[in-house]
């Protein structure tokens, strides 16, 4: 069972708009949460993170938010520029757990 | 900075052979992971070490074994490989472990097995 889901494969915004990543988790213990961002022929590189004692955390053009009671976080891209297309990949883990990921939301963002 | 280097990037091998994926990172991490990354499967964890001497079985262990003799280095060894594996293989490394942590990633293998 997926214990992280993003249920979107595919993202395209134009340039200068909002781009909105989905993120949902089943599992309840999970207490820590982390977007990777990731280019062809690269490994992912860490972008955001939350935990689950806050209910978002910015950084520059990127957000997240969590809704714990609906298990649910996004990550929020304003403005979405060119430079931002990429696959990115929700993660979460709980205490000492090891990260779950999900299945990645490939970012298409046009000029 | 270095970071994290896995070698070789690419490689083809034929049903059956073998061979071992280098990682090594210079962070003095004690955490080290290989990850694989299927289309539409995302990053799925092979095996992990929480430090020198040490390995653990993730979520897709079978077909796959791992040593960790220095600190810096985590191989990742395909006894008899079979299509099956054929993926984009990472490896990851990470200070101490704990949940509020990120992982460090390197650049990948791209492994084909025909």
């Amino acid at each position: 069972d997926q214990q992280v889901k993003q249920n979107s494969p595919s993202l395209s915004v134009q340039e200068g708009r909002i781009s909105i990543l989905n993120c949902d988790y089943t599992n309840s213990m999970f207490d820590y949460f982390l977007w990777y961002k990731k280019y062809p022929a690269e490994g992912p590189t860490f972008l955001i993170s939350i935990s689950s004692i806050k209910d978002k955390n910015e950084d520059g053009r990127f957000t997240v938010f969590l809704n714990k009671s609906a298990k649910h976080l996004s990550l929020h891209i304003v403005p979405s520029q060119p430079g931002d297309s990429a696959v990115y990949f929700c993660a979460a883990s709980s205490g000492y757990s090891t990260l779950t990921f999900g299945k990645g939301t490939m970012l298409l963002v046009s000029p | 900075n270095a970071g994290v280097t896995q070698t070789p990037k690419f490689r083809v091998l034929k049903t059956g052979q073998s061979m071992t994926l280098l990682c090594a990172q210079d962070m003095n991490h004690e955490y080290m992971y290989w990850y694989r990354q299927d289309p539409g499967m995302g990053l799925r964890l092979i095996h992990y070490s929480v430090g020198e001497g040490t390995t653990a079985k993730g979520e897709v262990p079978d077909g796959y074994n791992v040593s960790r003799l220095k600190k810096q280095n985590f191989l990742l060894g395909l006894e008899s490989a079979a299509p099956s594996q054929t993926s984009v293989y990472f490896c990851a490394s990470s200070p101490t472990g704990t949940g509020p942590e990120k992982l460090f990633f390197g650049s990948g293998t791209q492994l084909s097995v025909l």
